[in-house]
């Protein structure tokens, strides 16, 4: 089974500021299959990346996904309120299997 | 619009049964490219995939965590989704939400609002 470790646990910024999250696999992960969520308190996860880089329906050009192999980067360019969450990567590997990483939470500082 | 909704949580005791529904519209249920999955959030906890099964219900796939007891089905014609829980234990306990899968990708496009089980005595 492929363990997915998000870090930082906690990142606390501020409005307009730059966040960068990563997610690292513990064995190789298929780019098409690594998907980033962000859930806001109370609500459903929401789909923002997929493919480790493609943007879903809706989702903000500030939103941007990256990475390959074991390493996958979250990165929001430019913070706006609302995007003050938790964020979970996601892959898709054989048998079939679903995991997810342990989550990232994104607070104002 | 595109929407998935979750019925049927509740309070059970260990050991008992309870049957959840999610009831898809917006979109073609039906169709040959849409598997549907069960995924669950335990209070104050992270995400867990349950399982999917298949756009016409052929292939059912399990979470270790709950193989031979939960089973998932569909009723196209419905346009519904269901996930039968068996022989509940608290760690159990949990937001389930219903996901649609994206194809291709693995990944879940579609979510429900959620509906809360809750195993206790």
């Amino acid at each position: 089974e492929i363990v997915l470790t998000q870090s930082p646990g906690t990142l606390s910024l501020s409005p307009g500021e730059r966040a960068t999250l990563s997610c690292r696999a513990s064995q190789s992960v298929s780019s098409n299959y690594l998907a980033w969520y962000q859930q806001r308190p109370g609500q459903a996860p929401r789909l923002l990346i997929y493919g480790a880089s493609s943007r879903a329906t809706g989702i903000p050009d500030r939103f941007s996904g990256s990475g390959s192999g074991t390493d996958f980067t979250l990165t929001i360019s430019r913070l706006e309120p609302e995007d003050f969450a938790v964020y979970y990567c996601q892959q898709y590997g054989t048998s079939p299997m679903y995991t997810f990483g342990q989550g990232t939470k994104l607070e104002i500082k | 619009q595109v929407q998935l909704v979750e019925s049927g949580g509740g309070v059970v005791q260990p050991g008992r049964s309870l049957g959840l529904s999610c009831a898809a519209s917006g979109f073609t249920f039906s169709t040959t490219k849409y598997a549907m999955h069960w995924v669950r959030q335990a209070p104050g906890k992270g995400l867990e995939w349950v399982a999917v099964i298949s756009d016409d219900g052929s292939d059912k796939y399990y979470a270790d965590s709950v193989k031979g007891r939960f089973t998932v089905s569909r009723d196209n014609s419905k346009n519904t989704l269901y996930l039968q829980m068996n022989s509940l234990r608290a760690e159990d306990t949990a937001v389930y939400y219903c996901a649609r899968d994206r194809p291709g990708n693995g990944a879940f496009d579609i979510w429900g609002q959620g509906t809360m089980v809750t195993v206790s005595s």
